[in-house]
């Protein structure tokens, strides 16, 4: 089946770090999302791209960079970790949408990242 | 600024009763509304949407109403069943966040047998 899918599942990493997330679809969709979730704030978006030339800064985007370097794959990376950004990252795909509708949202099963 | 507030944070109801979420947004030109189910451990997945064009939707035990004058939207589930236990996240469309979801900030439902 098609699906979305993260790299690493778990990580624990130390304050200053730097730290890469990776997803990858098969679904052949052209728009990716990084979301993070905590407890009590839902999801908030992090990055999205509409395709490989297109990237652009979600909600919270500070202290992050996203690289897509396929339609397939598009990583999340924390430059210098620090311990608020330990959180459970979700990377998500929708298809590209006509004018006015909207597309669902397929998630990854997510990347528990601790930051000590 | 963009918001969508979510109540209630906790829901605890019997096995086989009704249980109702609301959420509230703050611009009116909002015209998209999914809600997304997550199970422990598991990723969020979408259970119904509704557009602005529709009042009500309804799947099997499911239906989300739309109230575009008072600004809120309500995810409605009848005959609650235990694997309804769920986290659940209202999100919506809003005209200046560059037409990305916003999300609740969820709704833990337990499902008591």
């Amino acid at each position: 089946d098609a699906d979305v899918t993260q790299t690493p599942r778990n990580r624990i990493t130390k304050t200053g770090k730097r730290i890469m997330l990776e997803c990858s679809q098969t679904k052949g969709h052209d728009r990716m999302y990084w979301y993070r979730q905590d407890p009590g704030l839902g999801l908030r978006l992090i990055y999205y791209s509409f395709d490989v030339k297109d990237i652009n800064k979600g909600e919270i985007s500070d202290g992050y960079s996203v690289s897509r370097q396929a339609q397939a794959k598009f990583s999340l990376s924390l430059e210098s970790a620090i311990p608020n950004q330990t959180a459970l990252y979700f990377c998500a795909t929708s298809d590209k949408t006509t004018s006015g509708s909207y597309n669902e949202q397929f998630f990854g099963p997510g990347t528990r990242l601790t930051v000590l | 600024g963009e918001n969508v507030e979510q109540h209630p944070s906790t829901l605890s109801v019997q096995e086989g009763d009704s249980a109702v979420i609301k959420c509230t947004y703050s611009d009116s030109a909002s015209n998209y509304f999914p809600w997304y189910k997550q199970e422990l451990g598991k990723r969020p997945q979408l259970i119904i949407d509704i557009r602005s064009n529709v009042g009500e939707k309804k799947d099997q035990r499911i239906a989300v109403t739309l109230n575009k004058t008072a600004k809120h939207f309500s995810l409605h589930i009848t005959e609650t069943q235990p694997e309804d236990s769920a986290v659940y996240f209202c999100a919506a469309i809003f005209s200046g966040s560059a037409r990305q979801l916003t999300f609740g900030s969820g709704t833990q439902l337990t499902v008591l047998p």
